[in-house]
């Protein structure tokens, strides 16, 4: 059973681009979480989402960011319009329901 | 709202030593988890230990133990015998479960092990 994978690993975007982040949950997992970590800090919650719902995305910049979880296919955080504040590393993690939730390797996004 | 201090930056001991790392926590909750986390320079995210606050047994996983102090809010980390491999960033979190795992992080202690 293949863990949490997310892909990129790295990724380099120019300041007004769009981030395409990708997450493949573990088998079996139908709950993702995304999470942000600056440098130098702890990861900061961002958006909960079950297969095509949104369940909690308190921690979710209102503006430029979007998280789904089709149906089909790996869970997607998008940002759009990227400004060098958004350099950070991305987390995705999965969950059954009520079980333990494991991390994938994250993404580390760097704007210049 | 629920927030988790790591009161040491960093820290650094002989390769055999124990080292405890220290966190504490504020919430109005009566059940939710702790957790330790463990990140080396890989950046993946381990998870080392979990204690469910119903419990009033301390969690151990092998040479990894807590202390938790309910009342005081207080879940320090022990590490026994520390190997090279220690060496890591490490994450307390605290979790209240509503139906989602949504974690709250605190800023880290990097922990050195020395040869």
């Amino acid at each position: 059973n293949a863990g949490v994978m997310q892909n990129p690993r790295h990724l380099v975007r120019r300041r007004g681009q769009e981030a395409r982040l990708r997450c493949s949950p573990m088998k079996g997992h139908s709950h993702v979480y995304w999470y942000r970590q600056l440098p130098e800090e702890g990861l900061k919650f961002m958006v909960y989402l079950q297969k095509e719902n949104i369940i909690d995305e308190s921690g979710m910049p209102k503006e430029r960011f979007s998280a789904e979880f089709p149906k089909e296919g790996p869970s997607i955080l998008r940002i759009q319009q990227v400004v060098r504040g958004d350099s950070a590393a991305y987390f995705c993690a999965s969950s059954p329901p009520a079980g333990k939730a494991f991390f994938g390797q994250g993404t580390r996004l760097t704007v210049v | 709202a629920q927030t988790v201090t790591q009161s040491q930056p960093e820290m650094s001991v002989q390769e055999a030593e124990t080292v405890t790392l220290s966190c504490t926590y504020d919430t109005s909750e009566n059940n939710y988890y702790l957790f330790w986390y463990k990140q080396p320079p890989s950046r993946q995210m381990i998870l080392v230990i979990r204690q469910e606050a119903y419990k009033q047994q301390n969690a151990t996983e092998n040479r990894f133990s807590v202390n938790f102090q309910k009342a005081a809010k207080s879940f320090s980390l022990k590490i026994s015998d520390s190997q090279l491999g220690d060496t890591a960033m490490y994450f307390c979190a605290f979790m209240i479960y509503q139906g989602a795992q949504k974690l709250v992080f605190g800023q880290g202690t990097r922990l050195t092990i020395n040869p």
